[in-house]
């Protein structure tokens, strides 16, 4: 089955630990995508890549990082500098790396920070 | 900043209903319009799309939206749903020409009674 991947499906880190999340693609899509969803608000883009080993800020970069080292995976390391890490994370990816491409979507990971 | 509205946060129909679900943005330049869906238990997946043209779109499940541009709006329509059509519904906007964004809406839960 073609698709994307995350997991895990829920995670649980204490506050001051970098923890990172795993996205796999295997549609052989050349950019990939990270978005935070928090209760009563859209998608928000964290990060994206249009190609291997090349990666763009989104709208809310800070306290995450990320890399592209192959073109089926793109994961996001949560940094202790990210001050309200819980959230709901999902990657998504695109044929193309324009943002009129559709996007498909992994089932998200729930991240929670005690 | 840019900004999409959905002012249904939830929405409850009998089978046979029409349905019509609001999005609003903020943007005034070229704009490319998305309609996404998430059924329960599957993953997030695109609806339908506005680039340009007949602003009247029309997407998988009998569903269609029409892009006024005049009001800021892509309203989404389907004349009768039914109770398949239970999911929560995504407006996205990407805000200009060329531009590497896309603003979500908060999402609308509709919920269809057998």
């Amino acid at each position: 089955d073609g698709g994307i991947t995350q997991s895990p499906k829920y995670l649980f880190r204490k506050e001051g630990q970098n923890v990172t999340l795993s996205c796999e693609q295997n549609l052989n899509h050349d950019a990939m995508y990270w978005y935070r969803q928090d209760p009563g608000q859209g998608l928000r883009l964290i990060y994206y890549s249009q190609i291997v080993n090349d990666f763009q800020k989104g709208d809310i970069a800070e306290g995450y990082s990320v890399s592209r080292e192959k073109k089926e995976s793109f994961p996001l390391t949560v940094t202790s500098a990210q001050k309200n890490p819980t959230a709901f994370y999902l990657c998504a990816s695109s044929t193309g790396g324009s943002f009129t491409d559709t996007q498909y979507f992994g089932p998200g990971t729930r991240l929670t920070v005690l | 900043a840019q900004s999409v509205s959905q002012h249904n946060h939830h929405v409850i129909l009998s089978e046979a209903a029409s349905l019509e679900l609001g999005c609003n943005y903020s943007y005034g330049g070229t704009v490319n319009l998305f309609w996404y869906v998430q059924y329960p238990g599957q993953h997030l997946q695109l609806l339908l799309k506005y680039f340009s043209g007949d602003p009247l779109v029309k997407g998988i499940k009998g569903f269609e939206a029409e892009f006024i541009k005049s009001k800021f709006s892509f309203n989404l329509r389907k004349p009768s749903v039914q109770w398949s059509d239970t999911a929560e519904y995504f407006c996205a906007v990407n805000a200009g020409t060329g531009a590497n964004n896309l603003f979500f809406g908060t999402g609308t839960r509709l919920t269809v009674i057998p």
